[in-house]
């Protein structure tokens, strides 16, 4: 039962343009979302999170788009640069038996081509 | 801030032996720390949950006695897989919680049992 979903596994933009990385989720109980970037062999990086009662995020180049109603979020990278190619995974924060936990989607490997 | 560090990053062991793997929390005070482990072109998948003076909360599938967690001090989790063996190959990978939503990871362990 997958909750958190990146239906992409990879995607592929050039420098300088926007990268849209997408993610779905089935539990109305997650109230807080993260989205972390990830190289091999190290430990999530996190980058910018946001609370269920906002829509949108902003941090320099990263935004984080909510929609509640159709239980969607996407991240956001302007512009685009080389040192941007990671997997990126898509968290997702809720009380789940009774704890706060994080669930996370598959994971995107974002390749940004020079 | 919110640096999180891992001891070893690269582990090999026999099979049948048990390896300890440590989590500190650096620079803030963590009451909550997970453990999660990531196969190969998977997702982070969430072990237990490592509390601070109590015990440690486990998902379901994840034998307790096999991976044996302590959290002596508000810094500081230990992972210790016993008896290991060569499908316990993985990275594992730990955070810490910094507030209420958000973890901080560490950098990764990756254990190959021969």
């Amino acid at each position: 039962d997958q909750q958190v979903k990146q239906n992409s596994p990879s995607l592929s933009v050039q420098e300088g343009r926007i990268s849209i990385l997408n993610c779905d989720y089935t539990n109305s109980m997650f109230d807080y979302f993260l989205w972390y970037k990830k190289y091999p062999a190290e430990g999530p990086t996190f980058l910018i999170s946001i609370s269920s009662i906002k829509d949108k995020n902003e941090d320099g180049r990263f935004t984080v788009f909510l929609n509640k109603s159709a239980k969607h979020l996407s991240l956001h990278i302007v512009p685009s640069q080389p040192g941007d190619s990671a997997v990126y995974f898509c968290a997702a924060s809720g009380t789940l038996q009774g704890a706060q936990k994080l669930v996370f989607g598959q994971g995107t490997r974002l390749t940004i081509n020079p | 801030g919110a640096v999180v560090s891992q001891h070893p990053s690269r582990v090999i062991c026999k099979s049948g032996t048990s390896v300890k793997i440590e989590c500190r929390s650096l620079d803030f005070q963590a009451t909550t720390m997970f453990w999660y482990r990531q196969f190969p072109k998977k997702s982070l998948m969430l072990m237990a949950t490592s509390n601070e003076g109590s015990k440690a909360t486990y998902e379901q599938g994840v034998e307790k006695d096999k991976f044996l967690i302590n959290h002596a001090s508000l810094t500081l989790s230990t992972l210790t897989v016993t008896s290991a063996h060569p499908e316990d190959s993985s990275f594992y990978i730990c955070s810490a919680r910094l507030g209420t939503y958000e973890q901080y990871f560490g950098p990764g362990t990756r254990l190959t049992v021969t």
